[in-house]
């Protein structure tokens, strides 16, 4: 049972121009959202992240919007690099008893194209 | 502030044997996380230790298992290889198990033959 979703494998986009990843959640009990990047032979890069009881949050180029009652996530990277060309994670957080873990999306490959 | 390390980098080991993997967390950090993650897959969780007790697992295997030391570094080992053991293997570590950012390190790659 997949909890997380990302539904496109990848994504293509011109130099300058916005990048939006897409993510989908079953559970309403996850009370984070992270989105990580990851170089090939990297692990995971943390990039940004929203509590459950905010609708947006915003870090320089990248904002992630959350809504709540569609269980839907996104991310937004205005404008978009080529040192961007990565595949993004979208994680759901969740504390259950005494154990803090995170569960993932399949991700998506983004190639930002010069 | 060193980040989390990883050792070794690449390994090969065919069925039915043994492996151990290791991991520094991040300075400061009490916490960590192991996560399995197969070709075109995301990270899946695999347990987590804290404060040298293991405090939650995932779906896999007691032959999946673990150890936190002291200084809050760790151990996965696995028994007794399958093919289907081939991945990536990630370590994260975060300040407290309440903590919902998780660091990582680099991964292990694991091909078992």
């Amino acid at each position: 049972d997949q909890q997380v979703k990302q539904n496109s494998p990848s994504l293509s986009v011109q130099e300058g121009r916005i990048s939006i990843l897409n993510c989908d959640y079953t559970n309403s009990m996850f009370d984070y959202f992270l989105w990580y990047k990851k170089y090939p032979a990297e692990g995971p890069t943390f990039l940004i992240s929203i509590s459950s009881i905010k609708d947006k949050n915003e870090d320089g180029r990248f904002t992630v919007f959350l809504n709540k009652s569609a269980k839907h996530l996104s991310l937004h990277i205005v404008p978009s690099q080529p040192g961007d060309s990565a595949v993004y994670f979208c994680a759901a957080s969740v504390l259950s008893g005494n154990t803090g873990k995170l569960i993932f999306g399949q991700g998506t490959t983004l190639q930002v194209k010069p | 502030e060193t980040g989390v390390t990883q050792s070794p980098t690449h390994l090969i080991k065919t069925r039915g044997q043994q492996v151990t993997l290791r991991c520094s967390s991040q300075s400061g950090h009490n916490t960590v996380s192991w996560y399995q993650q197969a070709l075109g897959q995301g990270p899946q969780f695999i347990f987590q230790y804290y404060r040298e007790e293991e405090n939650g697992r995932g779906n896999f295997p007691p032959r999946f298992s673990g150890l936190q030391f002291p200084n809050y570094s760790s151990e996965l080992n696995v028994n007794a290889l399958e093919l289907d053991d081939s991945a990536l293997y990630l370590c994260a570590s975060s300040l407290e198990y309440r903590q919902e950012t998780q660091y990582f390190g680099p991964g292990t790659r694991l091909l078992v033959l």
